[in-house]
């Protein structure tokens, strides 16, 4: 079955880290760009970053408010995607979806395939 | 970073109405635009891509149109299962952005 699954998220003290996982399968995963993109409560959709497969450099994009904090990695081995989120804020509180295009792969066009996400709350 | 601004930010509408979504870019995107749909509780699902693109096993009451700035999502008729947020999206710059979302609820 094609599917992302998250994992790791939870209750954490502003200025603590947490990493999410986004475990992934029916797809070849070490082709994929893959995204994180976060939902605060009762708001929109913010696009966090993205990671491009190795065969294009395996880079990494960030959204301004996280970049220098959050750190978005892959192991292929594992078909796993990572976030590293380090010196949290309250604002960081959020549903975090993990999310790449399937049909279209090896971009981040098109978001067509979507875990059900992670809510991480930040909060003394 | 472009600005993807959504009017409006919600509606109300009978079963059956044609529904109407606009959706502007502050600069020019070309057709890099995308909609997606939100059920509550739910992951987005890509209903739209490249502006104007039905993705496989969307209803065709759902449609797309614009390039440049100014895009439209329409649903031609309005059923009970389309209450959602709907938002836009560009793929032509980093940052991808977001329009704020309009919520469709049922009249």
């Amino acid at each position: 079955e094609v599917q992302l699954v998250e994992s790791g998220g939870g209750l954490v003290k502003p200025g603590g880290s947490l990493r999410l996982s986004c475990a992934a399968s029916g797809f070849t995963f070490s082709n994929a760009w893959m995204s994180w993109v976060r939902q605060a409560p009762g708001k929109g959709l913010e696009w966090v970053g993205r990671i491009k497969s190795k065969t294009d450099g395996g880079t990494t994009d960030y959204a301004a408010p996280v970049k220098g904090r959050f750190t978005i990695s892959r192991d292929d081995s594992k078909n796993t995607l990572y976030l590293q989120m380090n010196s949290l804020k309250t604002e960081d509180t959020a549903v975090y979806y993990c999310t790449t295009g399937f049909v279209v792969a090896a971009t981040d066009w098109y978001f067509d395939l979507w875990g059900r996400g992670t809510l991480v709350t930040v909060s003394s | 970073d472009i600005q993807m601004t959504q009017s409006p930010s919600s509606l109300s509408a009978s079963v059956g109405d044609r529904v109407t979504i606009t959706c502007q870019a502050s600069q020019d995107i070309s057709n890099y635009l995308n909609w997606y749909q939100q059920k509550p509780g739910k992951a987005p699902k890509l209903l739209i891509y490249d502006a104007s693109n039905l993705e496989t096993g969307v209803p065709s009451r759902f449609s797309g149109s614009g390039s440049g700035t100014d895009f439209t999502f329409t649903i031609s008729s309005l059923q009970p299962e389309d209450i959602a947020t709907y938002y836009c999206q560009q793929y032509d710059n980093l940052p991808r952005t977001f329009g704020q979302g309009t919520k469709v609820e049922i009249k």
